[in-house]
């Protein structure tokens, strides 16, 4: 149990396209979910948490026109890059937290999309 | 808020020798702390918490241990061997708000056979 799906798993897209990716509870209803940036080399870096029928909060300095939101359903969250750049160019990964059954704090993580911008 | 500092940045033990990686974290409040295992281009894998209410915890080779006092845990990996090559994380969330995971720099482990 606790499946989390990611897709598409890698994108390449050119400058100044917008690109959606989906994040999918496939087994649990995430009340919760996360998504998080990974540069090669580095740590995973929290840009948003969002819960299922309201906004968004993001970490500071996530600029959130650029990187839209939506968590219409318990078991779908997308995160939109807008006008992507080069350097928008990275490893995108969500993250999942059931309700009141899941084990207390655990996330559950997609596989991953890997946004590539030229 | 949280800050977590991992240590060391990259690890190379022989096969069969054991690994120690240490984490510290800033905010008193957290009380839940996880160990991921990440593969090149993969999702990070849980491979061990740990909640405040208890000092150690372990699961065959993989064993961590946490200080609240000195607030810092530490991942354990005993009779190492390749396939524990990966990049290691740490992580700390509390119980309020919204349970956010902040993360360590990570380490990088590679195993010599």
């Amino acid at each position: 149990g606790a499946v989390v799906s990611q897709h598409p798993s890698w994108v390449i897209c050119k400058s100044g396209t917008s690109v959606k990716i989906e994040c999918r509870s496939l087994d649990f209803q995430a009340t919760t979910m996360f998504w998080y940036r990974q540069f090669p080399k580095q740590s995973l870096m929290l840009m948003a948490t969002s819960n299922e029928g309201s906004k968004a909060t993001y970490e500071q300095g996530v600029e959130k026109d650029k990187f839209l939101i939506n968590h219409a359903s318990l078991t779908l969250s997308t995160l939109t890059v807008t006008s992507a750049h080069p350097e928008d160019s990275s490893f995108y990964i969500c993250s999942a937290r059931g309700g009141s059954s899941s084990s207390y704090n655990e996330q559950f993580f997609g596989p991953g999309t890997r946004l590539t911008v030229l | 808020g949280e800050n977590v500092e991992q240590h060391p940045s990259t690890l190379s033990v022989q096969e069969g020798d054991s690994a120690v990686i240490k984490c510290t974290y800033s905010d008193s409040a957290s009380n839940y702390f996880p160990w991921y295992k990440q593969e090149l281009g993969k999702r990070p894998q849980l491979i061990i918490d740990i909640r405040s209410n208890v000092g150690e915890k372990k699961d065959q080779r993989i064993a961590v241990t946490l200080n609240k006092t000195a607030k810092h845990f530490s991942l354990h990996i005993t009779e190492t061997q390749p396939e524990d090559s990966a990049v290691y994380f740490c992580a700390a969330s509390m119980s309020r708000g919204a349970q956010k995971l902040v993360f360590g720099q990570g380490t990088r482990l590679t195993i010599n056979p």
